[in-house]
């Protein structure tokens, strides 16, 4: 297992609604990337945070928004949820050093259902 | 834009058989290749990845190759077990560190 927790581990919520996911990354790891795991589908690149800043985005629309804390933990916020965000959030823990991007280790998920 | 082709989509191989998983990649600034394995309501493990310095990577029954003219790179499993059963991911991160995913491999191991 890797040392990258969730929370919380599964969400039920109704269009329209607002919904914010946590990650905390792996000891000694400064940057957090989150993706969007559709059932059937690989990991969709929402966005990186590396110290506190935005480090690249993928194709997700403004109301997917996100921060990085001090202690490297991460948020992912969604607004006005819709039907298509149900899916299986991930989180994953790196390091940054020298240029070069490490290996990310995911955390367990959040399973996020719309309704 | 940058994209990565995974092939095939599912694999089912007799146990003690050999896999093999092929992805193409399209974005030539992509420097750091990873394999992931994912069972099913689990997450993404890492089971071995590769740097586009290098041209082969070995671990045991498991081994991964780099072809970087052709953007090419697969992930070949040997003597397969039943517990390598799962969907497998290649992927490729960019220079700007964004990861992007292939569409999966589903690998079934007959016992």
């Amino acid at each position: 297992e890797t040392g990258v927790t969730q929370s919380p581990t599964h969400l039920i919520k109704t269009r329209g609604q607002q919904v914010t996911l946590r990650c905390s990354s792996q000891s000694g790891h400064n940057t957090v990337s989150w993706y969007q795991q559709a059932l059937g589908q690989g990991p969709q690149f929402i966005f990186q945070y590396y110290r506190e800043e935005e480090n690249g985005r993928g194709n997700f629309p403004p109301r997917f928004s996100g921060l990085q804390f001090p202690n490297y933990s991460s948020e992912l916020n969604v607004n006005a949820l819709e039907l298509d965000d149900s899916a299986l959030y991930l989180c994953a823990s790196s390091s940054l050093s020298s240029g070069y991007y490490n290996e990310q280790f995911f955390g367990p998920g959040t399973r996020l259902t719309v309704l | 834009g940058e994209n990565v082709e995974q092939h095939p989509s599912t694999l089912s191989v007799q146990e003690g058989d050999s896999a093999v998983i092929k992805c193409t990649y399209s974005d030539s600034a992509s420097n750091y290749f990873p394999w992931y394995k994912q069972e099913l309501g689990k997450r993404p493990q890492l089971i071995i990845d590769i740097r586009s310095n290098v041209g082969e990577k070995k671990d045991q029954r498991i081994a991964v190759t780099l072809n970087k003219t052709a953007k090419h790179f697969s992930l070949h499993i040997t003597e397969t077990q039943p517990e390598d059963s799962a969907v497998y991911f290649c992927a490729a991160i960019s220079n700007t560190g964004k990861l992007i995913f292939g569409q999966g491999t589903t690998l079934q191991v007959k016992p």
